[in-house]
């Protein structure tokens, strides 16, 4: 299965810095890569799918990048609604895998 | 607007049985792939199956093949999630979820808890 590496598990910011999150995944996955953002007691929301594609209704302030095996979430000024665990998920091939998640927490 | 609600969870004790449901509205089911994807407390997402939008692939992962059984009922709008033999490494919130056309997961319902404990 392909293992997907998320970094950092979990970060402090202040509203609106710039946030990135890397994925990485074991092999190479071209741009089959989605991001989600989970609230607690929440389903996950996808944000991205492709890698880059930001998903219809998400502020544009969410970016995508990457392909291959690196992948970056990119939050360009963070806002209050923004701080939640944020996931990745491959789907190049089964089994579907996912990072282990980054907490974005409130500095 | 597109739905998904879950139904069919509950406390199980280790062994045992459970059948969790999905039904899908606001959307023409039949024309979607789906999946069920869980979640441990306090843990991080898992994939654990999915079923094309006719019902002819299946794929699980390792950790349920031969436990969890998933189908589809294309006339009823419903997925289901047949659980057999259950851990306590089962226990978790059990999610369906929509497949976008490229495999990411769009629409989420609003999950089940199940707890396997004697």
């Amino acid at each position: 299965a392909i293992q997907l590496t998320q970094s950092p598990s979990s970060l402090s910011a202040s509203v609106g810095d710039r946030v990135t999150i890397t994925c990485r995944a074991s092999q190479g996955i071209s741009s089959a890569l989605a991001w989600y953002q989970q609230k607690p007691g929440k389903a996950p929301k996808l944000l991205i799918y492709d890698a880059s594609s930001l998903e219809s209704g998400v502020p544009s302030r969410f970016s995508g990048s990457g392909s291959g095996t690196d992948f970056t979430l990119t939050i360009s000024s963070l806002q209050p609604e923004d701080f939640a665990t944020y996931y990745c998920q491959q789907f190049n091939s089964y089994p579907v895998t996912f990072g282990g998640g980054t907490k974005v927490e409130i500095k | 607007e597109v739905q998904l609600v879950e139904s069919g969870g509950g406390l199980v004790q280790p062994g045992g049985s459970l059948r969790l449901s999905c039904a899908a509205s606001g959307f023409t089911f039949s024309s979607y792939e789906m999946n069920w994807v869980r979640q441990a407390p306090g843990k991080g997402l898992e994939w654990v199956s999915y079923i094309s939008s006719s019902g002819s692939t299946i794929y699980y992962a390792d950790s349920v093949k031969g436990r969890f059984t998933i189908s589809r009922d294309n006339a009823k709008n419903s997925l289901y999630l047949q659980m057999n033999s259950l851990r306590a490494e089962d226990t978790a919130v059990y999610y369906c979820a929509r497949d976008l056309w490229v495999g990411a997961k769009d629409y989420w319902g609003q999950g089940t808890l199940v707890t396997v404990s004697s």
